[in-house]
């Protein structure tokens, strides 16, 4: 059972631009939400995360805004940098019992130039 | 200089092998972590272990042992029962108290003969 669906897969921005990635989870025990960034074959970095007490928290160009009724929450990467360029993934954790990270399925994003 | 090693890179197994892959940290923490990653799929949860000489089994376990006999060290064993095991594998630690702030390895690529 997926407990997180992100989209787009893929996602094609220009330099300058606004990168927008969703996710929706299912497990209403998930307590905190991170994203993770990935470069091709390296480990994935913690990029910024959001507890569901707040509904939007921001470091810098990336902010992450939470929608707690709706069960989802996305991360927007304001001016867009060829660097940015990255898979990036949602993830789901749960305080209780299980105590592990759920992830989405990952989405790669271009900055072209 | 603190960090994740895992070890090696690349891994070649012949079929019907046994193989280990290396999982070493020196940060501290107490829980660690296996996941695999497949194209397209996100990371799924192999095993993990939050203290010594215990650990559990994810959602895709099957085909896979590891052991925690040193708080440093997680190794992964892919056996000859994991029929598809040609995949990235990650690694990653959690410090006590903060379970869902993972922290991940380089990572090894296993390829199948």
């Amino acid at each position: 059972q997926q407990q997180v669906k992100q989209s787009p897969q893929s996602l094609i921005v220009q330099k300058g631009g606004i990168s927008i990635i969703n996710c929706a989870y299912e497990n209403t025990a998930f307590d905190y939400f991170p994203w993770y960034q990935q470069f091709p074959g390296k480990g994935p970095a913690l990029l910024i995360a959001i507890r569901p007490d707040v509904s939007e928290k921001k470091e810098g160009r990336f902010t992450i805004s939470f929608n707690k009724s709706a069960k989802q929450f996305s991360l927007h990467i304001m001016d867009s940098q060829p660097g940015d360029s990255a898979t990036y993934f949602c993830a789901g954790f749960s305080s209780g019992s299980a105590r592990q990270l759920t992830f989405g399925s990952g989405t790669q994003l271009t900055v072209l130039p | 200089d603190g960090g994740i090693t895992q070890s090696p890179k690349y891994l070649f197994r012949k079929e019907g092998q046994n193989v280990t892959l290396s999982c070493e940290q020196n940060l501290n923490h107490d829980a660690m972590y296996w996941y695999r990653q497949d194209p397209g799929q996100g990371l799924r949860l192999i095993y993990y272990s939050q203290i010594v000489n215990d650990f559990q089994k994810g959602d895709i376990a099957e085909g896979y042992s590891v052991s925690r006999e040193k708080k440093e060290s997680f190794p992964l064993t892919v056996t000859s029962a994991q029929k598809n095991p040609t995949a990235f594998y990650l690694c990653a630690s959690s410090p006590p108290g903060v379970r869902e702030t993972q922290y991940f390895g380089p990572g090894t690529r296993l390829l199948v003969l």
